[in-house]
This record gives C-alpha cells, sequence and structure tokens, in this order.
C-alpha cells in the first residue's frame, strides 16, 4: 500500500472548517484513500473513503487532487468533539489488500 | 445496531501470565482484524479472518500470540507468557461481505503487564 504523510498537528476554531491534508504520491489506480479518526481512548472511527471523485457524507468531505497524489478531508464546522487524531490511509481492494496501514496521523485540536 | 465489543476493557496481568481477549463482530460481518496499539501509534495489523480462518496472521509478532475464531463470529486472541512489552491496547475490527469493505472498530482491550 502506498505510504501517506500528514501534519503531525493542527488547530482549527470551533464552527469554522477544518482542513486535514494528505500526501499520497506513491498511490496505484486501485487504490483508495481512507480516512479514519480516534478520539482519546477510543477506537478508529471511520470517517470517509473514495478513490478519485470527490465525496460528502454527513460526517465530512474528501476532495481529491485529480492527479490524486493527495486528498484533503474537510469538517465543515468543526466543534469541540471533532478533536481528535485523524488518520488518511490508501488501501487497495481486492485480495492481499485486507489490512489498513496506520501512519502517524494529524492530532487535531478544536479550540472554543 | 450494535457496533463491535470487546472484552474485558481492560486486562492487567503478571509477566509471565497467559491472557485471553475476546471480539463480538458486527452481526453477519465475515471479516475480523485485530490490531495492536502502542502509546502514540497508530495501531498495527495482526491478524486477519476471513470466516473461521485466518486468511493472514503476517503481523503477529511471535509464536507467544495466537487467535481463533471457531465458528466464524466471535474471535479470541490468546498471548501466552506475557511480557511487558505486550503491554498495548488491542483493536478489533470487523467489515461485511469481502475483506475490501469498511471496517468498523471496536473500542479496544487495554493490556497491562506488570
Amino acid at each position: 500500500d502506498a505510504k501517506t504523510t500528514q501534519p503531525p498537528s493542527m488547530d482549527c476554531a470551533e464552527g469554522r472548517a477544518a482542513n486535514l491534508p494528505c500526501n499520497h504520491s506513491t498511490i496505484s489506480g486501485n487504490e483508495y484513500v481512507y480516512w479514519y479518526r480516534q478520539i482519546h481512548s477510543q477506537g478508529p472511527q471511520y470517517i470517509i473513503h473514495g478513490l478519485k471523485n470527490n465525496e460528502t457524507n454527513e460526517m465530512a468531505s474528501l476532495i481529491i487532487t485529480e492527479d490524486r497524489k493527495s486528498s484533503t478531508l474537510i469538517l465543515p464546522h468543526a466543534t469541540l468533539r471533532d478533536t481528535a487524531v485523524y488518520y488518511c490511509i490508501v488501501r487497495a481492494r481486492g485480495e492481499g489488500a485486507q489490512k489498513l496501514v496506520f501512519g502517524q496521523g494529524t492530532r487535531l485540536t478544536i479550540n472554543p | 445496531g450494535a457496533g463491535v465489543s470487546q472484552t474485558p476493557s481492560n486486562k492487567v496481568t503478571e509477566k509471565g501470565k497467559y491472557v485471553e481477549l475476546r471480539c463480538d463482530p458486527i452481526s453477519g460481518h465475515t471479516a475480523l482484524y485485530w490490531y495492536r496499539q502502542s502509546l502514540g501509534q497508530g495501531p498495527e495489523f495482526l491478524i486477519y479472518f476471513q470466516g473461521t480462518g485466518a486468511a493472514d496472521d503476517s503481523g503477529l509478532p511471535n509464536d507467544r500470540f495466537f487467535a481463533v475464531r471457531p465458528e466464524g463470529s466471535v474471535s479470541t486472541l490468546k498471548i501466552q507468557r506475557t511480557e511487558r512489552g505486550d503491554s498495548a491496547v488491542y483493536l478489533c475490527a470487523s467489515s461485511s461481505r469481502r475483506s475490501t469493505d469498511t471496517q468498523y472498530f471496536g473500542p479496544g482491550t487495554r493490556l497491562t503487564v506488570l
């Protein structure tokens, strides 16, 4: 699976949009971009995933660049409960692609 | 519906003892995964089950670690002769139909080896 690079930490004001970047310059054509977050002392929580089109759900939006070498997770109106470590993971589909490979993630702090 | 559950939530044991950690996946999920998370690190893959069989155990650190899923639902991670370095949060995840589907995680079991 391709490696991802994320900033170690970010801050965002409550009520503002939080934009979390991720670089995955070695991504392959069959690899998806997944985002998880982990709130302190909890298991990772699935947020969203995409292949090449932008995706949106009730939690967040995922913007993937046209060359697919980077992406941005957007939390449109951040709240204090969004404070967590956010992991960007690249994962292929198909047999032999089961495990998730987590990096260090981005520690996002939402400030009141 | 109910998510992935793990028991116990916390386990304290002494060096050299045997421990079992349990995972109840989401009902109907055929794929089950175990991960381990050390302090300050992201989760690391241990083993993956498709049904009753271990399809990939490449992440198990050594032969003291073993996992089973005899009926294709509940799984137990077993650690023999525990060492202080085994202290970590052990996470379980499950996914539906195929291994490529989204994995949903449980809250984890915090293991402390004294």
